[in-house]
């Protein structure tokens, strides 16, 4: 099975940094992703790390370490709009599916 | 445009009836999953089916059911035996097993 922790929740204030961090345990490792859902809303994609180190999108970043079971996610010069839920997922190859850890909750504030 | 689209939106039922929940996605992926999610809690994979014809019980299968006669329908039926079936329903699709998923816009269900 999989088991993925991370943060509850996170406050943190407009324009500055913050990081998120997940922690999984898993059998077949296939990839791990990072999802954004906005209260009432669907998750959106955000990004995907299949092998170790750091990918950058725009203001958002994603790291990976498969030895050590742990990605974080870098959310740069924030934004009252990056008020929302981070979704953790992880697939499992032998499973043929991903399982999603339960969000960290962030809040941005002015 | 393509996409992933659920309806409706908002679904209201008395308690004792089935009710069946609409996926369609026109992205041409192969595989569908359905979710459930409560207040404040992450996703539960429900059902999800990596080609048509062929599906799998997730982790809170029971009291659900699922067809895929079409590559591009997935439909989830909550039946009566769903102890608990008020929630937000997301069906999501991916170009293949175990890749990034998009997802509907979600049907709220309650149930009273």
């Amino acid at each position: 099975g999989q088991n993925i922790d991370q943060p509850t929740e996170m406050t943190a204030t407009e324009g500055a940094i913050v990081q998120i961090n997940c922690t999984y345990q898993t059998s077949g490792f296939n990839g791990l992703f990072w999802y954004q859902q906005h209260a009432g809303e669907a998750p959106t994609f955000l990004s995907y790390n299949v092998l170790d180190g750091l990918e950058e999108k725009g203001r958002f970043s994603s790291f990976l370490s498969r030895s050590k079971g742990y990605s974080y996610l870098l959310l740069k010069e924030l934004q009252m709009k990056d008020s929302a839920s981070y979704l953790c997922a992880v697939s499992d190859i032998n499973a043929g599916k991903s399982t999603f850890g339960d969000g960290t909750t962030l809040t941005v504030k002015p | 445009d393509g996409g992933i689209t659920q309806s409706p939106k908002y679904l209201f039922r008395k308690e004792g009836q089935n009710v069946t929940l609409s996926c369609e996605q026109n992205l041409n992926h192969d595989a569908m999953y359905w979710y459930r999610q409560d207040p404040g809690q992450g996703l539960r994979l429900i059902y999800y089916s990596q080609i048509v014809n062929d599906f799998q019980k997730g982790d809170i299968a029971e009291g659900y059911s699922v067809s895929r006669e079409k590559k591009e329908s997935f439909p989830l039926t909550v039946t009566s035996a769903q102890k608990n079936p008020t929630a937000f329903y997301l069906c999501a699709s991916s170009p293949g097993t175990a890749l990034e998923q998009y997802f509907g816009p979600g049907t709220r269900l309650t149930v009273t």
